[in-house]
């Protein structure tokens, strides 16, 4: 069965700090990953996307990673801000089928 | 210019009512989708629309009719609202399919059943 899990769940850090969000996923077959920031009360947006053969991408102050060996993705934030208050959710497709998998999110609070 | 939007973006209703959310999009994309995320936050598809047709209708209750007159709208008619049907409703659209595609989504419209 295709799942996305990620963690922490919730996450509260200080504004201008850096933080690391985790995706592990075991859907196959693999097509690409993507994450996803969602400010309250808006929809998804698409931060960045890494497909097979990518190990790391970039977005500004964000930096995704992927280990397709491992089934794992990373979100790295640098010196956060308080816009970056948000749920960030992975999404994962795979190969040849019409849906995809989404994880449950990760909710991150930047305080002042 | 708002690319993927979806009225009302609150909705008020009492149990038994029928209601209906409209969505639009102007990026030219083929496919369409309806998503509905709980209080949990977690989004799960509903159905997805490519050229107006049909081609994902997850297990939803019949009480629920996706209807789309032509790839730039797909609407989503509600019978009968239990309080279950209470959450927050994604429009989205995508240019392939989602394997492929990037999801462009609405702003959502918060279904409160009473």
């Amino acid at each position: 069965k295709n799942q996305v899990e990620q963690s922490p769940q919730s996450l509260i850090i200080l504004e201008g700090k850096n933080c690391t969000l985790q995706c592990n996923y075991t859907v196959s077959p693999f097509s690409n990953l993507r994450w996803y920031k969602q400010d309250t009360g808006r929809g998804p947006v698409s931060l960045t996307i890494m497909t097979f053969s990518e190990n790391t991408k970039s977005n500004g102050r964000y930096t995704a990673t992927l280990d397709a060996d491992t089934k794992q993705s990373s979100l790295h934030i640098t010196a956060s801000q308080l816009s970056d208050s948000a749920s960030y959710i992975c999404v994962v497709s795979a190969r040849g089928y019409q849906k995809v998998t989404f994880g449950i999110g990760t909710k991150l609070q930047v305080i002042p | 210019d708002t690319a993927v939007s979806q009225t009302p973006k609150y909705l008020v209703t009492q149990m038994g009512n029928d209601k209906s959310i409209k969505c639009e999009q102007n990026l030219g994309h083929d496919t369409m989708y309806w998503y509905k995320q709980d209080s949990k936050k977690f989004l799960k598809i509903m159905f997805s629309y490519n050229n107006k047709e049909l081609i994902i209708n997850e297990t939803v209750p019949n009480r629920f009719s996706p209807k789309s007159p032509d790839k730039a709208h797909l609407n989503l008619h509600i019978n009968s609202l239990e309080l279950g049907d209470s959450a927050v409703y994604f429009c989205a659209s995508s240019l392939l399919t989602p394997y492929t595609g990037e999801l462009f989504f609405g702003e959502g419209s918060r279904l409160t059943v009473l």
